[in-house]
């Protein structure tokens, strides 16, 4: 199926260190979200951008929407160990009805303390 | 209040059995999505409810999968015959009209012996 090109695939940082990630698609989109998953759980919510060019927060994350709509990056801003997961960032054509998300592969965060 | 909860989490069967996943939505949203996530993929998308009416379905869901939502409340999921290569991680994710942002459950991790 159809998904988006996230990079990198995998980080390895030391704690204290900022971290950016990035997704691109061929598409268009309404919406981008990011998503956090710990092993054996469904993916968690971090930020949603609803308008290209948004950049919005949430405590040390700060994602935007690419003018294009096109594209999206995450930064993590200080990490601490806790932030250690995998990250996708989901496309979504959103309208009057409803509409799937396409996922990226994940970027793979490893930090040491 | 709750979020989305799956059950059951882990589920162990053998090749030809049949299963079923169910997903208790977000109590206020009339959206409920089904994917599944393979190892080191994204979640992909299988198939949409808007209250009770299936509105999409994947190429990925065959003519075995089956999904219901027969009050517009929760919803389940049925593989027939199950082979080893629907050994996945089955996620369910309910939003609301307006913004469509989907919340994901901690999944169903189905293994196929």
């Amino acid at each position: 199926g159809q998904q988006l090109n996230q990079s990198p695939q995998s980080m390895f940082i030391q704690e204290g260190e900022d971290v950016s990630m990035n997704c691109t698609s061929s598409s268009i989109f309404n919406t981008w979200l990011w998503y956090k998953q710990d092993p054996g759980e469904g993916p968690v919510l971090l930020i949603a951008l609803y308008k290209a060019g948004e950049l919005t927060s949430n405590g040390r994350l700060t994602a935007q929407f690419g003018i294009t709509r096109k594209d999206s990056f995450l930064n993590i801003s200080a990490s601490i160990p806790s932030d250690v997961g995998i990250y996708f960032c989901a496309g979504q054509l959103s309208g009057q009805a409803g509409t799937a998300l396409i996922f990226g592969k994940g970027t793979t965060l490893s930090v040491s303390s | 209040d709750t979020g989305v909860s799956q059950n059951p989490r882990h589920k162990i069967t053998k090749r030809g059995q049949n299963v079923t996943f169910r997903c208790d939505p977000i109590s206020e949203h009339n959206r409920l999505y089904w994917y599944r996530q393979t190892l080191g993929q994204g979640p992909e998308f299988l198939t949409y409810f808007q209250n009770e009416a299936q509105l999409e379905k994947s190429r990925l869901l065959s003519d075995r999968f089956s999904a219901e939502r027969p009050k517009g409340s929760f919803s389940t999921l049925e593989i027939q015959r199950t082979e080893q290569g629907d050994s996945a991680m089955y996620l369910c994710a309910s939003s609301q009209t307006g913004t469509d942002t989907q919340y994901f459950g901690p999944g169903t991790r189905l293994t196929v012996l």
